[in-house]
């Protein structure tokens, strides 16, 4: 069974940082991975992507120079550093298992990320 | 990027009754590889992460019940549930994968009348 676990999420004031990880189990870990987002009461927002080896990224031009995908193979583990929060970084973060063609068929139950002073 | 525009935001239906769904792209989706237009359709019910439904404008997923049915190309895509149920209240999103840049419409919030 896929199983995509994120943690990490928590308040944090603006300008601080924090780091995300989504631990994933069930099928073999060379998939693009992705993470979205979703601010309290809106809608999906695409955040980044990375490719099964790492040599690829991309990021939504909100979050670019301030945030940082990676993954560890061996670990199985996808992350995402976060830097410079902002307010407006407010929003539940998922990680998403992209079977292809930037088809999202898994998604992990999301960690809240609360950015406030 | 690619804007994805979905309307409408509400649609309130009868039990039984036709629920119609449309997500327009501003730019053309398909996929030149497989001659398929790359866009997908999700569920999110309250408290809950997405669930995907519909790969490729009209391919349903394995375990989504047959009232569910996309349909569409070019750039206007449509979701359909053919007869709704109880169990459908949910926010459906379209989402195209053509760029590099991945985008979602807005959503449309699905209830009973």
């Amino acid at each position: 069974e896929v199983q995509l676990v994120e943690s990490g999420g928590g308040l944090v004031q603006p300008g601080g940082s924090l780091r995300l990880s989504c631990a994933a189990s069930g099928f073999s870990f060379v998939n693009w991975m992705h993470w979205v987002r979703q601010a309290p009461g809106k809608g999906l927002v695409w955040v980044s992507r990375i490719s099964g080896d790492g040599s690829t990224i991309t990021y939504a031009d909100s979050v670019r120079g301030r945030f940082t995908i990676s993954r560890d193979n061996a670990k199985n583990t996808l992350y995402l550093q976060m830097n410079s929060l902002r307010a407006e970084d407010t929003a539940v973060y998922y990680c998403t298992r992209d079977r292809g063609w930037h088809i999202h068929d898994y998604w992990g139950q999301g960690t809240l990320v609360t950015v406030s002073s | 990027d690619i804007v994805m525009t979905q309307s409408p935001e509400y649609l309130a239906v009868s039990l039984g009754e036709r629920a119609t769904i449309n997500c327009k792209s501003s730019q053309t989706v398909l996929n030149s590889s497989n001659n398929k237009n790359s866009v997908a359709w999700y569920q999110q019910k309250a408290g809950q992460p997405p669930r995907l439904l519909i790969s490729w404008a009209s391919t349903r997923e394995s375990g989504v019940p047959d009232r569910f049915s996309g349909s569409g190309s070019g750039t206007d895509f449509t979701l359909t549930i053919s007869s709704l149920q109880a169990e459908d209240v949910a926010v459906y999103y379209c989402q195209q994968g053509y760029g590099a840049v991945v985008t979602f419409g807005g959503g449309t919030k699905v209830e009973i009348k």
